[in-house]
């Protein structure tokens, strides 16, 4: 039974297009967050909801926008897909406290070509 | 702001070996302090933690002790396995404030273990 499950694992997309990431968790935690991890394996914060509340947007591009339906969900839709865009993108959610474990799923690897 | 820094790797041992990996933080207040570990092809599972000041986090034979004097968290293993291959992160969470378990992260350290 997946903790943190993410869709789909792999995505490989033309420039300009726009798509769609899913965050699905099971652990009943009130706090998700989306993560990327760059091509040298550096894992940086994107942004943070809790209970359905955008807490946490570390200056990413309009382009990406987050959406949570329920606190069990976080969503990412990224539109005009740039070449820089390609990465892993986590999703991963916590109780929200500062010294609670950070549960992930395995990784989304988006390829714009 | 927080920061974390960790050794260069790639780091490559051989079986049995012993294992440091050396991370440094810098951050305000009371910073809690993990390791989280990649395995290829995974996400990132959470390898030990440390919340505060001396506290020593320890799992599957590794351990790091919080070292609020040096600002220091460094992963120690006394005898690797081909199994511990895999990516390892430092990271810490600010105690208290509104950050929400934030994480921020090192830079990774790729560890090979040859047979």
């Amino acid at each position: 039974d997946t903790a943190v499950s993410q869709t789909p694992k792999y995505l490989v997309t033309q420039m300009g297009n726009d798509k769609s990431i899913k965050c699905e968790q099971n652990l009943g935690h009130d706090t998700m967050y989306w993560y990327k991890q760059d091509s040298k394996k550096f894992l940086k914060i994107m942004f943070s909801y809790n209970n359905k509340e955008l807490i946490i947007n570390e200056t990413v591009p309009n382009r990406f926008s987050p959406k949570s339906p329920d606190k069990a969900h976080l969503n990412l839709h990224i539109n005009s897909l740039e070449l820089g865009d390609s990465a892993v993108y986590f999703c991963a959610s916590s109780q929200g406290a500062d010294n609670t474990e950070a549960f992930f799923g395995q990784g989304t690897r988006l390829t714009v070509v | 702001g927080n920061s974390v820094t960790q050794m260069e790797g790639p780091v490559t041992l051989s079986e049995e070996a012993f294992l440091t990996i050396n991370c440094t933080y810098t951050a305000t207040g009371y910073p809690s302090l993990f390791w989280y570990v990649q395995y290829p092809g995974e996400g990132l599972q959470l390898l030990l933690k440390a919340t505060k000041a001396d506290d020593k986090g320890s799992n599957k034979g590794f351990e790091a002790t919080y070292r609020k004097e040096t600002t220091s968290f460094h992963l120690e293993k006394g005898s690797v396995q081909v199994s511990d291959s895999a990516v390892y992160f430092c990271a810490l969470t600010n105690a208290g404030g509104t950050s929400y378990g934030k994480l921020t992260f090192g830079q990774g350290t790729i560890l090979t273990v040859h047979p």
